[in-house]
């Protein structure tokens, strides 16, 4: 079945340091990506998607890009900040149907 | 904005009690999911819903049962809730886009976690 995978963590960086989260999906046909983050007590926030080969997803600062050939979509961020730091999922659908989502990153940020 | 709201933040139940976790969209949703969240295993789809009084099991269904009488709220329902059922749980609603059928646009609750003890 349809499945992805994201490094795992905890990832702790500095501020103003580059983050980049490595997520790889496995699935037939042509899914659409998302990058959700959930911050502390609170509920998944679709944070960046994209829906086909090549899409770029950006937002607040974060990116990802859709790479068919290498089934990847990493999410980057050239200077991550104290309020960046939440745990971070990968995710993809098909044709509307289910979320299938990775285990989480959590993102530490120190001042 | 579309609102999903889960009626209760934190809960706290007895092994054995029969739970009932309620979920409400207010922007007439088609689709609504189930899922629960646990630390190293991300989230897994439990039930998901296309339509009023349609149900469909999802990756973990086993201990579960779901009901949608109106098409606003998607309620679960822990038969004989259990100490492994101890988790996150969040609530889930998207819609189609009008007129390019492509699905995006899942919003979420802010989650339900239960402990039973």
């Amino acid at each position: 079945g349809d499945s992805v995978t994201q490094m795992e963590g905890p990832v702790t960086l500095s501020e103003e340091a580059c983050l980049t989260i490595n997520c790889t999906y496995t699935a037939t046909g042509y899914p659409s990506l998302f990058w959700y983050v959930q911050y502390p007590g609170e509920g998944l926030q679709l944070l960046l998607k994209a829906t086909k080969a090549d899409d770029k997803g950006s937002n607040k600062g974060f990116e990802a890009t859709y790479r068919k050939e290498t089934t990847s979509f990493h999410l980057e961020k050239g200077s991550v900040q104290v309020s960046d730091s939440a745990v971070y999922f990968c995710a993809l659908s098909k044709y509307g149907n289910k979320l299938v989502f990775g285990a989480g990153t959590i993102l530490r940020v120190k001042s | 904005d579309v609102k999903v709201t889960q009626s209760s933040r934190y809960l706290v139940k007895r092994t054995g009690e029969k739970v009932f976790l309620e979920c409400v969209q207010d922007m007439d949703h088609e689709n609504m999911f189930w899922y629960r969240q646990d630390p190293g295993l991300g989230l897994r789809l439990i039930y998901f819903s296309y339509d009023v009084k349609m149900k469909e099991k999802g990756d973990i269904p086993e201990g579960y049962s779901v009901s949608r009488e109106k098409k606003e709220r998607f309620s679960l329902i822990l038969e004989s809730a259990s100490t492994n059922q101890t988790s996150m749980y969040l609530c889930a609603s998207i819609t189609q886009s009008p007129g390019q059928g492509v699905w995006y646009g899942y919003t979420f609750g802010s989650g339900t976690r239960l402990t039973v003890v």
